[in-house]
């Protein structure tokens, strides 16, 4: 089965709330954790990323989090705008060099 | 700009083909990785090679094979094409070894017709 959950898939926010992704993985092989944004029509890109080691990464408006006894880890996007719009991905590896990254969550930020 | 280049952008074709997609990673990049992204899809992991060899393999098809050359570039065939095979297809590269930090390419759109 898949090495990873992501929820939700869609999600739809006014400009200046706050967005949360969770990624929920089933085995405890990985040791990264990242996240990456894909806008309409181009590629993915890594926006931020967690070593097992530590709990929260933020950088500026953005935040991983990583609760590793409840095998999840979450994006937090504060005080949104409309060119966060985009669709979300976590990626997890898992034990046998395992691959995958999670089925994505279309943000959209509305004036 | 990720430093990943893919050749070519488009590539339009028939049913029972064979075509080739070419990736250079950045430079200093030992792993390369290829996804398939299909319309409204997520990403799914094809296979990745580290310095040459096969590291890991996901979901890829018989019809499919990659191979990584000694210049680090790396081409993913696909044979014998389904109409189910249009999509776009994207490299990533990394560090390699433990580092799984990826940067994708501008990706190959395919379209079988």
């Amino acid at each position: 089965g898949e090495n990873v959950e992501q929820h939700p898939s869609t999600l739809s926010v006014q400009e200046g709330d706050s967005a949360v992704i969770k990624c929920t993985y089933s085995d405890s092989a990985s040791n990264y954790f990242p996240w990456y944004k894909q806008e309409l029509g181009k590629r993915p890109q890594l926006i931020i990323d967690i070593r097992s080691n530590v709990g929260e990464k933020k950088d500026q408006r953005i935040a991983v989090t990583l609760n590793k006894t409840a095998k999840h880890f979450s994006l937090h996007i504060t005080e949104t705008q409309p060119e966060d719009s985009a669709v979300y991905f976590c990626f997890f590896k898992g034990g046998g060099n395992k691959l995958t990254f999670g089925t994505g969550t279309q943000l959209k930020v509305e004036l | 700009d990720s430093g990943v280049t893919q050749t070519p952008k488009h590539l339009i074709t028939a049913t029972g083909q064979r075509v080739t997609l070419r990736c250079s990673p950045r430079s200093g990049d030992l792993s390369v990785y290829w996804y398939q992204q299909s319309l409204d899809q997520g990403l799914q992991f094809l296979i990745q090679y580290y310095n040459g060899e096969e590291r890991a393999k996901g979901n890829i098809l018989e019809r499919f094979s990659a191979q990584q050359f000694p210049d680090l570039h790396s081409e993913l065939n696909l044979s014998s094409l389904e109409l189910g095979d249009s999509a776009l297809y994207f490299c990533a590269s990394s560090v390699g070894g433990t580092s799984y930090e990826q940067f994708f390419g501008p990706g190959t759109r395919l379209t079988v017709l």
